[in-house]
């Protein structure tokens, strides 16, 4: 079980706009530190998507946007695509455990 | 354009030993801290280990210190995991990643090497 929660799947129809949830604690998002998301291709690795709770990387469609609020985060993806059918995870520090952490990963359909 | 690509992946028997490598190129390696991140077959990412800049720091997650040791030679550009006493539960896809210490997070992604540890 991760210390970030995430929905094991989420689906969409092409065009929808979709969320992941990512819930953690208070001595990890909770304590303020940052929220960082990351999209994994079937076989392939992962990618950095959105970092510091709510910034893309160059080359990341503005279709992806991240928010935080108190112990939880929210990755949103609008316009959905076909493309855009992977596994997402969160992942953010733990100060009482000093390490990083990974949610357990949400896996979207795009039906 | 920032490459990582991993090496030294098998099949070894639990208490076996393997060394993972990391050739890193595309950018200045011994200016960023490195990572080993593994994910097990269908499952999520687990971060396992980072190693500073001149290697004189390392942490290791809880259920590998003791047995696995990270290490770097800068001037190889390279990044290393050597991992002992293997054991099931170690079976694995290793990536080895840059990490930013100041935000914390993962940057770039080698494609990893799957380690198998079965009799």
């Amino acid at each position: 079980q991760s210390a970030l929660t995430q929905p094991p799947s989420v689906s969409g129809a092409p065009g929808q706009r979709v969320t992941i949830s990512c819930t953690g604690s208070s001595s990890n998002i909770g304590a303020g530190y940052d929220v960082h998301w990351y999209q994994q291709l079937p076989g392939t690795a992962p990618k950095l998507l959105i970092y510091g709770n709510n910034n893309r990387p160059s080359g990341v469609p503005d279709r992806f946007s991240g928010s935080k609020s108190g112990t939880s985060a929210s990755l949103a993806i609008s316009g959905l695509q076909a493309e855009d059918e992977a596994d997402y995870y969160c992942q953010s520090y733990d100060g009482s455990l000093s390490v990083s952490l990974f949610g357990g990963g949400t896996k979207l359909t795009v039906l | 354009e920032v490459q990582l690509v991993e090496s030294g992946g098998g099949l070894v028997q639990p208490g076996g030993s393997l060394r993972l490598s990391c050739a890193a190129s595309g950018f200045t390696f011994s200016s960023y801290w490195m990572s080993w991140v593994r994910q097990a077959p269908g499952k999520g990412l687990e971060w396992v280990a980072n190693i500073k800049q001149d290697g004189s720091e390392k942490y290791y997650v809880d259920s590998v210190k003791g047995r696995f040791t990270i290490s770097r030679d800068n001037a190889k550009n390279s990044l290393y995991l050597q991992m002992n006493s293997l054991r099931a539960e170690d079976t694995a896809v290793y990536y080895c990643a840059t990490f930013s210490s100041a935000w914390r997070r993962f940057d770039y992604w080698g494609q990893g090497a799957l380690v198998t540890v079965s009799s």
